[in-house]
């Protein structure tokens, strides 16, 4: 079974830009996660969809949102991209929530913001 | 909200010693802590995962303990080896009233170990 694939793997952007991330998850898992890594902050939870639904939000300004398609799929966009946005998002997927199953990474897209 | 913290930073061992890793959790309604590996320009993977109905769970090298009543829980290494050298990190998931935790885990910021030959 193919684990989570996020795409790009790399993205340079300038300030003031908007960028979209995609996130495809494992198959059959419904619940889709996006978290941001950076060396200062750790892993923070951005945000949480499930059948298409935003489940849970974190701490994050509204420049950050997200969605979810019918078959699971995810895009999270970014827009008026500051310095400090450059991290590395990781997506995650697990059936239907930690509840039941764990969260599964994939590989993450690395932002760069100049 | 959830605050997860855990110690040490960093954590150097010589090969075939034990590694023990500590979080500590602030939440009373988190239920579920799972430990991620996340090897240098790697996808954080798991490694074990408890919930809080269990005190220790063992998987081969690696135990996790849960302490609820303290809030923290540890991850064990024992017998470890250059290979487990990478970022740990510690997390916490707190179910809502309908028993879902979703898919939100607040991380600690993480543990840098490093196996000596």
């Amino acid at each position: 079974k193919a684990g989570v694939t996020q795409t790009p793997r790399y993205l340079i952007k300038t300030r003031g830009q908007q960028v979209t991330l995609s996130c495809s998850p494992i198959s059959g898992h419904r619940s889709v996660s996006w978290y941001q890594q950076t060396p200062g902050q750790g892993l923070q939870f951005l945000f949480e969809y499930f059948s298409e639904t935003q489940r849970n939000k974190g701490n994050f300004p509204g420049r950050f949102s997200g969605r979810q398609f019918s078959n699971s799929r995810s895009e999270m966009n970014v827009s008026t991209l500051e310095l400090g946005d450059s991290a590395l998002y990781l997506c995650a997927s697990s059936l239907i929530g930690v509840t039941n199953s764990p969260l599964h990474f994939g590989n993450g897209t690395r932002l760069t913001v100049t | 909200g959830e605050n997860v913290e855990q110690h040490p930073s960093t954590l150097s061992v010589q090969e075939g010693d034990s590694a023990v890793i500590k979080c500590t959790y602030s939440d009373s309604a988190s239920n579920y802590f799972p430990w991620y590996k996340q090897e240098l320009g790697k996808r954080p993977q798991l490694i074990i995962d408890i919930r809080s109905n269990v005190g220790e769970k063992k998987d081969q090298r690696i135990a996790v303990t849960l302490n609820k009543t303290a809030k923290h829980f540890s991850l064990h290494i024992t017998e470890t080896q250059p290979e487990d050298s990478a970022v740990y990190f510690c997390a916490a998931s707190a179910a809502n009233a309908g028993g879902t935790s979703y898919g939100k885990l607040t991380f600690g910021q993480g543990t840098i170990l490093t196996v000596h030959p």
